[in-house]
């Protein structure tokens, strides 16, 4: 069955940077995209940016632009999402989901705190 | 980027309701819109796809309809299971906006 594990929780320093895994299982790797998507507590869903696997390329929201790389190891299924520069305000919950017809399955969400 | 404006931002219900939800892109997205529910602490559910197209496993009192930029989702006759937060994502070529969401209540 399709799987998406995310990374654990992270505490960050404002100005630090952090890092958020996201391992596939279950599919092709290279055959669908993979969205980063966050939600700040009690707020919506803010999609940061999107990868194709194969052949690596990325699309990152213009809000995000210069602050968030998506990077991917296709031998262990596994993309990436980092973001710098942090700010109190990107306390989130970080989601990665497979971009099939729509996001048709999503990772638990990685809480990440950015708190000095 | 392309803008979503969802509304309501809230719409308080009775069980048995017939719901209507509302997405408007800022460019034209053909059909490359989805809609998603979300309940507390969890990730979203995929419900449509291409703007009309019922994700398996999804229950056919729900539906969407549009093409271009204006969409709309219908709950065709409200569920207690049915409260929640909706949400709908353009994602034409190679992006993904997010509407701000509309929270359906129990009235």
């Amino acid at each position: 069955q399709v799987q998406l594990v995310q990374s654990g929780a992270e505490v960050k320093k404002p100005g630090a940077s952090v890092k958020v895994s996201c391992k596939a299982s279950g599919y092709t790797f290279t055959s669908y995209y993979i969205h980063w998507v966050r939600q700040a507590p009690g707020q919506g869903l803010e999609w940061l940016g999107i990868m194709n696997p194969s052949p690596g390329s990325t699309t990152y929201s213009q809000k995000f632009q210069g602050r968030v790389t998506v990077t991917r190891d296709t031998s262990i299924s596994t993309v990436y999402m980092e973001l710098s520069s942090l700010k109190s305000e990107d306390t989130a919950v970080y989601f990665c989901a497979r971009g099939g017809n729509g996001l048709d399955y999503w990772g638990r969400g990685t809480l990440v705190t950015v708190s000095s | 980027d392309i803008q979503m404006t969802q509304s309501p931002s809230t719409l308080s219900a009775s069980v048995g309701d017939r719901v209507t939800i509302t997405c408007r892109a800022s460019q034209s997205i053909t059909n490359w819109l989805a809609w998603y529910q979300q309940k507390p602490g969890k990730a979203p559910k995929l419900l449509i796809y291409k703007a009309s197209n019922l994700e398996s496993g999804v229950p056919s009192r729900f539906s969407g309809s549009g093409s271009g930029t204006d969409f709309t989702l219908t709950i065709s006759s409200l569920q207690p299971d049915d409260f929640a937060t909706y949400y709908c994502q353009q994602y034409n070529g190679f992006s993904g906006t997010f509407g701000q969401g509309t929270k359906v209540e129990i009235k």
